[in-house]
């Protein structure tokens, strides 16, 4: 299985900054995604994200509020822009081929406050 | 309906017990299945997946998949309290991201 760095770990920010988060994986992999989990609840997919092209966004989240990068096949930024406390959440990247498991970096804990 | 559906729990089991738990799916065409194991504030992880009709055995564990039924369940044997984690059901459908049930707390007692 891939290894996947993710960072930061995890942050407090103010309400209306902006955070980056970075994915970093160590060897090349077809799919990347980024979910959010908020608290007690499970995964929801916020973006596909494409190598070289915008990312699809699922149903309920926008790129002006998510921009993704995903400039080559192993690395990916997630920011969380104008951000509010209801984005209080762990953010997880995960990569994947087309048919197979999902792994997940060790997470982003992102405190809003 | 959701797409993929667990019972929340708390599932509580007694050390050393059988641990059964249950996914239902929505999606008939979905082809893939994995169970991923989360432990309070950490990230998912792997530890079964499931591709046919059947039983799958790893371990203490089993994976069943019954594709008529649209059900998946994993089984754990011998439960032991460092198995008391959520655990989360996962369904892949075609080209498609893994799309997650809301998972079941497994409480395993000493």
């Amino acid at each position: 299985s891939a290894v996947i760095s993710q960072k930061p770990s995890r942050d407090i920010c103010q309400r209306g900054t902006s955070l980056t988060i970075q994915c970093q994986v160590d060897s090349q992999v077809t799919m990347m995604f980024w979910y959010r989990q908020q608290p007690g609840q499970s995964l929801t997919l916020i973006a596909t994200a494409n190598q070289g092209s915008e990312a699809t966004y699922e149903s309920g989240f926008v790129i002006d509020k998510f921009p993704i990068s995903r400039p080559n096949l192993t690395f990916s930024t997630l920011t969380v822009s104008n951000m509010s406390p209801e984005d209080s959440s762990i953010y997880l990247c995960s990569v994947g081929t087309m048919n197979t498991e999902a792994f997940f970096g060790q997470g982003t804990r992102l405190t809003v406050v | 309906q959701k797409e993929v559906e667990q019972n929340s729990g708390p599932l509580s089991v007694p050390e050393g017990a059988i641990a059964s738990l249950n996914c239902t799916y929505s999606d008939r065409v979905s082809q893939s299945f994995f169970w991923y194991r989360q432990y309070s504030g950490k990230s998912p992880e792997l530890i079964m997946s499931i591709y046919s009709n059947g039983d799958k055995e790893d371990g203490r564990f089993t994976a069943q998949l019954n594709k008529a039924s649209q059900y998946v369940s994993l089984l754990i044997r011998d439960s032991q309290p460092s198995d008391s984690a959520t655990y989360l059901c996962a369904v892949k459908t075609g080209r498609r991201a893994l799309t997650f049930g809301s998972g079941t707390r497994l409480q395993v007692q000493p």
